[in-house]
């Protein structure tokens, strides 16, 4: 099965810089990658997401890109701000499997 | 549109007690719909989807089993719950078996005691 490795595990950054996740997989087959962002006791919220046949996708702060030569996916956020301080997960299909989740905290 | 539904939203039942999570999900008809644990801190596991009614498949082997007996009803069940099953439940739908587009529940913190 799919096997998606996410990196860095925590990320702290200033208010107003850039933050980038980044996600490796291992199925070829898959085609289609969500980002999650789940706030402290709720469930995950789809944020954005691509399919396999576009390479980088935006709306508005942030944005995914994706390279399936090297298999691997990155969310993008700019001029962060305290709000976006969340965990935030990537998954790669074909059968979902969810990366173990980055915590990002946005220092006012 | 569509809404997802869990209760209850928090629970703490002592070691050994039955268990039973219920989701539902409105405004869709014939979803996928998924069971995931998240422990404190990590990610999530997904431990059943269902493309149907009374389709089931696990993913890990536990003592927790789910059922579906109406088309956008998913039940989480155990018979004697472990301290090993406290966790974070998060229900979730998605129109298509690639599991394209999950859409998550409020989830349901369980703390066994």
């Amino acid at each position: 099965g799919e096997n998606v490795e996410q990196h860095p595990s925590t990320l702290s950054v200033q208010e107003g810089d850039s933050a980038v996740i980044k996600c490796t997989y291992s199925d070829s087959a898959s085609n289609y990658f969500p980002w999650y962002k789940q706030e402290l006791g709720k469930g995950p919220q789809l944020i954005i997401d691509i399919r396999s046949n576009v390479g980088e996708k935006k709306d508005q702060r942030i944005a995914v890109t994706l390279n399936k030569t090297a298999k691997h996916f990155s969310l993008h956020i700019t001029e962060t701000q305290p709000e976006d301080s969340a965990v935030y997960f990537c998954a790669a299909s074909n059968d979902m499997r969810f990366g173990a989740g980055t915590r990002l905290t946005v220092k006012p | 549109s569509q809404t997802i539904h869990q209760w209850p939203a928090t629970l703490v039942q002592p070691v050994g007690s039955p268990l039973s999570l219920e989701c539902t999900v409105e405004g869709t008809s014939n979803p996928n719909l998924y069971w995931y644990r998240q422990a404190a801190g990590r990610g999530l596991q997904l431990l059943f989807y269902s493309v149907g009614i009374g389709q089931i498949s696990s993913e890990v082997p536990q003592n927790l089993s789910a059922s579906r007996p109406q088309d956008r009803q998913f039940i989480l069940s155990s018979k004697k719950l472990l301290l090993s099953d406290s966790g974070f439940y998060l229900c979730a739908w998605s129109s298509s078996w690639t599991g394209v587009e999950q859409y998550f529940g409020p989830g349901t913190r369980l703390t066994v005691t």
